[in-house]
This record gives C-alpha cells, structure tokens and sequence, in this order.
C-alpha cells in the first residue's frame, strides 16, 4: 500500500462546479496535511495546511481533515479555468519530519 | 519577501559528471528540504537540513548529498551523474522542521546526456 494515494484523473468538471479531490494516507500517526497546486511546468505552489479534524476554508477552497478514515479532501468551489492543475497532497508523517507527497491528481476544469 | 531561490534554473551534464545545485529559502526560514521530481515517480524527498545539519534523509543513494551553511543556504550535489538522474530538482524552505508549511523554489531543472 503507497503511503499517500490520489486518483491521477484527470478529473473533468465544468466551469462554475465544485471540484472535490481526495487524498488517502497510510500512517495513522500522521499530524500535518497539505495541499499543493502545480501548474505544468512549474512548482507546486502552497494552498492549504490542515492539522485538526474538520473543515477549513480559505476563499473558494475547502480542506477536509478525518484522521480516522485516513484521508484528507480538497474542495473548489466555483471552479474556474485557471484551476485547471495538478493538485499534490503532503502528509508529514509523525516521527519522522518527512513529507510524503501523493502523485497528484490532475483536474480539468471545462469552460 | 523574496521567495526561494534557486541556481541554475537548467542545467545539461553528462554522465559520470557531477553537479552541484544551490538553494537560497525565504529568510528567516530555517530549514530546507530537497525533492526530485520525475514523471515516473513523481515528488519524492531526498533530504531536509535545519541549522546546518541534516536531519532526515529519504532513499536516495549515496551519490547525493548535501549541506546548509549558517546563513540558512542549501546546496545539493549528486556525484557519478546517470541517465536517471534527469529531473526537476525542487528545494522548499520552511520556518522550522517538521509539519510546517513548505514553499517550494523553482526548480532545477536537470537533464543528463
């Protein structure tokens, strides 16, 4: 089992729709969870950290934390073009100051 | 505040070549961590150094190593250079170590002739 699984996609959504990603992870002792967006070409850029069980929201986005069921989601709301990149999820697995990066899941967003 | 920087943008070797890599974190952050970047493989951690010393190391051989100096700089070097070596090479500073926010540079990008 990989420590930090997403689904590669892409996953095509339309302009104005919510896009959910979904990230899985392996180690139950895991404390910090991160969400990248990378553009082709470039570098993954940071758009939300979450520690505690629960939601966090930034603007259009929205970070979901179970740490019982392992896993952590992305919500976009409102998607728009420009959001049409490969979204990388980090858990810092505990004991160990290492982040794990998942292999990304690639999202499309229809205009 | 300046981002991170990171020396040369691209670079092109060859093998049995060796290349050193430099890495300049947002100041004030203290600890820098290198990744390579492959289509394959994806972001996978080579090695995290925070007040001039390496603390955590992922698997990667022993042909690649690093440092920091007590301004905060990183430099990474991969020795004996091989095809599989071409990559981008990311570095990403952070305030301290461990489960904080990371900020990505860049990228080298690495390609191995």
């Amino acid at each position: 089992q990989k420590e930090v699984e997403q689904n590669s996609g892409p996953l095509s959504v339309p302009e104005g729709a919510i896009a959910s990603l979904n990230c899985t992870y392996s180690d139950r002792g895991s404390q910090s969870f991160f969400w990248y967006r990378q553009y082709s070409g470039k570098s993954p850029e940071l758009i939300m950290s979450i520690y505690s069980n629960g939601d966090k929201e930034d603007g259009r986005f929205t970070a979901q934390l179970n740490k019982a069921s392992q896993y952590v989601s992305l919500l976009i709301r409102d998607s728009q073009p420009s959001d049409s990149a490969t979204y990388l999820c980090a858990v810092d697995f505990a004991g160990t100051y290492k982040y794990i990066f998942g292999t990304g899941t690639r999202l499309k967003v229809l205009a | 505040k300046a981002g991170v920087t990171q020396t040369p943008r691209y670079l092109i070797k060859t093998r049995g070549q060796q290349v050193t890599l430099s890495c300049s974190p947002i100041s004030g952050h203290r600890s820098v961590s290198w990744y390579q970047q492959t289509p394959g493989q994806g972001l996978q951690f080579l090695f995290e150094y925070f007040s001039e010393t390496q603390r955590n190391k992922g698997n990667f051989p022993g042909r690649f190593s690093g440092r920091q100096f007590s301004n905060s700089r990183s430099e990474m070097n991969v020795s004996t250079l091989e095809l599989g070596d071409s990559a981008l090479y990311l570095c990403a500073s952070s305030l301290v170590i461990g489960g904080n926010e990371q900020f990505f540079g860049p990228g080298t990008r690495l390609t191995v002739l």
